[in-house]
């Protein structure tokens, strides 16, 4: 099946940092979508990006998607504690229908 | 956006028993998803519910463990059958009105 690797795996920041994070595909996206989740929640949806190229901004985060149509990035400008949470990645395969394929996940953390 | 609800948000099984959760819509919506996502990993698609027909189900999904009812437009259910600690997980009712998909706040599912 579709697999999206997003990187890092989990990061650790401190409160006023930026944040990027990308994922990657082997196949083409027409969708991309930005998800954050919180303990004991399901995933919140961010952003959602549908050009190649589109740069779309929803507060302090943006998210891009990318040319090839098989990366997409976010950033967090300066990170607040409530940014803590897992952020996923998922996106739907051109001539894949209506499946949403998510990423592997990038745990924010807060540094002590 | 539309709101769903899904019904237990947590629950502890025996294992052989079976647990049915509800997923309910504010609006119509031609497809509903049931999703996985077992501790500490992505999200997986289980089978996709459309209203009058059989559910579909992805590759490792069956429908004798994880039977789909779809009496309406607006509400759905997921039955885990048969429970062993394996099924432990987040269960995830979705939606996709448009390109984007939402979520419900997920059911917790420990089986011991």
């Amino acid at each position: 099946g579709q697999q999206l690797n997003q990187s890092p795996q989990s990061m650790f920041i401190q409160e006023g940092e930026d944040v990027s994070m990308n994922c990657t595909s082997s196949s083409i996206f027409n969708t991309w979508l930005w998800y954050k989740q919180d303990p004991g929640e399901g995933p919140v949806l961010l952003i959602a990006l549908y050009k190649a190229g589109e740069l779309t901004s929803n507060g302090r985060l943006t998210a891009q998607f990318g040319i090839t149509r098989k990366d997409s990035f976010l950033n967090i400008s300066a990170s607040i504690p409530s940014d803590v949470g897992i952020y996923f990645c998922a996106g739907y395969v051109t001539g894949g229908g209506n499946k949403l394929t998510f990423g592997t996940g990038t745990q924010l953390k807060v540094e002590l | 956006s539309a709101v769903i609800s899904q019904k237990p948000s947590r629950d502890i099984c025996q294992r052989g028993t079976s647990l049915t959760i509800q997923c309910q819509v504010d609006s119509q919506v031609t497809m509903m998803f049931w999703y996985r996502q077992q501790p500490g990993q992505s999200l997986t698609l289980i089978a996709t519910a459309n209203q009058g027909s059989e559910a579909t189900y992805e590759s490792g999904f069956v429908i004798d463990k994880f039977p789909i009812s779809r009496p309406n437009l607006t509400f759905s259910t997921l039955t885990v059958s048969n429970m062993s600690p394996e099924d432990s997980s987040i269960y995830l009712c979705s939606v996709e009105p448009a390109s984007e998909a939402f979520f419900g706040q997920g059911t917790r599912l420990t089986v011991v």
